[in-house]
């Protein structure tokens, strides 16, 4: 199994664009999670998906922040327009059910200047 | 809320034992989960732990479980520098009604040779 499957790895943007980041869980697990991770804030919980539909979304910090999963091999984390406090490495993860250990991916360093 | 507490930093010699601490608040925790972080890469799966174990062992990893303080250990026996990296503590209350894991902020651990 590949994995799970993020990218693009890095991306760099300037303020005001719009920025899409992808993710491919792993086949068969039906949990998606998109997390943040900064070295102020540490590692945090963006939204969950189960079985493809959003569950807790609370996390996301403002309505900038969007995520979808239009099935269960895809999801993407749309940022829209993006700003330098958006700078962070953005995790995918998924697990085979809620409360499964997860699968994270390797992450998207996003820099937004 | 939930919240998971561990220290930042920890620094041992090769060879030594590493023990990371951590504490948590909720008292329905199920599941207790170590992960490893190295640089450039997602989190990795180390060990976990149900909450009616006291102790569970995996090759040179010990986990600790202590229900009633709500403290949580990892031990690294015989300490290499590959195993420098961030380490993280999560708990799972419920899998059936909760989908997401709470991370403590990572112990960083550094092995001097």
């Amino acid at each position: 199994d590949a994995g799970v499957i993020q990218s693009p790895r890095h991306e760099v943007t300037e303020m005001g664009q719009e920025v899409t980041l992808r993710c491919k869980p792993i086949s068969g697990h039906n949990s998606l999670f998109w997390y943040r991770q900064t070295m102020m804030r540490g590692l945090e919980l963006l939204i969950y998906f189960n079985n493809n539909v959003p569950i807790d979304d609370s996390g996301m910090p403002e309505d900038r922040f969007s995520a979808k999963m239009p099935n269960a091999s895809f999801s993407t984390l749309k940022i829209q327009p993006s700003e330098p406090r958006d700078s962070a490495v953005y995790f995918c993860a998924s697990s085979l059910k809620a409360g499964s250990p997860l699968h994270f991916g390797n992450g998207t360093r996003l820099t937004v200047t | 809320g939930e919240d998971v507490e561990q220290s930042l930093f920890l620094s041992v010699r090769e060879g030594d034992s590493s023990v990371i601490n951590c504490t948590y608040t909720d008292s329905s925790s199920t599941y207790l989960y170590w992960y490893k972080q190295e640089p450039g890469a997602g989190l990795q799966l180390l060990t976990y732990i149900f909450s009616n174990m006291d102790m569970k062992q995996d090759q040179r990893l010990t986990v600790l479980l202590n229900k009633k303080d709500k403290h949580l250990s990892l031990r690294i026996a015989d300490t290499q520098t590959g195993d420098s990296a961030i380490y993280f503590c999560a708990e799972s209350s419920d899998g059936g009604s909760q989908g997401n894991l709470i991370f403590g902020k990572g112990t960083k651990l550094s092995v001097k040779p």
